[in-house]
């Protein structure tokens, strides 16, 4: 139990482009989802914390109109980085939490051209 | 502001022995913390966790010691194997939140 996926799983877009990445809590339903940015070779860092049918809190430092994110069902929550940039290349993680425990996703490596 | 602290060593082990993975963390309101293995390309997987009223916490082949005095967190890994190879992270929640503050990681080599 406690499956979170994310879609897609790699994607590779042009330099202003907007990109949405998916996180999916598959057997449970989650109240709050946090998303992470993980750069190579680096540690996470939370990018912002989303809980159903409210607006995200932007960790300091995050772009809320760059990184916009969408929390509109208790199974679903989505990233948009818009106007990417090469420097948003990273491994983005989203995690599903119900308690106590975050269930992480597989990632979604963004790779901006 | 407080972070959870790991240095980056890279830890070789021979396959069989036992690893140690240290960790420092500084936040005194934290009282759960969590390893996690992650594999290259992939999210974090859980291991093993432990609350603050604790000091210790055993698993299948893996040990959490907690330190609350000096602040120190340990994963212990017995007989490691080579499917152990990854970067090992601790991380800190506090009781009054439920954001997960993430330490540097650590990448154990498992030699055959």
């Amino acid at each position: 139990g406690a499956v979170v996926s994310q879609h897609p799983s790699w994607v590779i877009c042009k330099s202003g482009t907007s990109v949405k990445i998916e996180c999916r809590s598959l057997d449970f339903q989650a109240t709050t989802m946090f998303w992470y940015r993980q750069f190579p070779k680096q540690s996470l860092m939370l990018m912002a914390t989303s809980n159903e049918g409210s607006k995200a809190t932007y960790e300091q430092g995050v772009e809320k109109d760059k990184f916009l994110i969408n929390h509109a069902s208790l199974t679903l929550s989505t990233l948009t980085v818009t106007s990417a940039h090469p420097e948003d290349s990273s491994f983005y993680i989203c995690s599903a939490s119900m308690g106590y425990e975050q269930y992480f996703g597989p990632g979604t490596r963004l790779t901006v051209t | 502001g407080e972070s959870v602290g790991l240095h980056l060593p890279t830890l070789s082990v021979q396959e069989g022995d036992n690893s140690i993975i240290n960790c420092a963390y500084s936040n005194s309101a934290s009282d759960y913390f969590i390893w996690y293995k992650q594999e290259s390309g992939k999210g974090p997987q859980f291991i093993i966790d432990i609350r603050s009223n604790m000091d210790k916490r055993q698993g299948q082949r893996v040990t959490v010691l907690l330190n609350k005095t000096v602040k120190h967190l340990s994963l212990q890994i017995a007989a490691t194997q080579p499917g152990d190879s990854a970067v090992y992270f601790c991380a800190e929640k506090e009781a009054a939140g439920n954001k997960l503050t993430f330490g540097g990681g650590t990448r154990v080599l498992v030699k055959p």
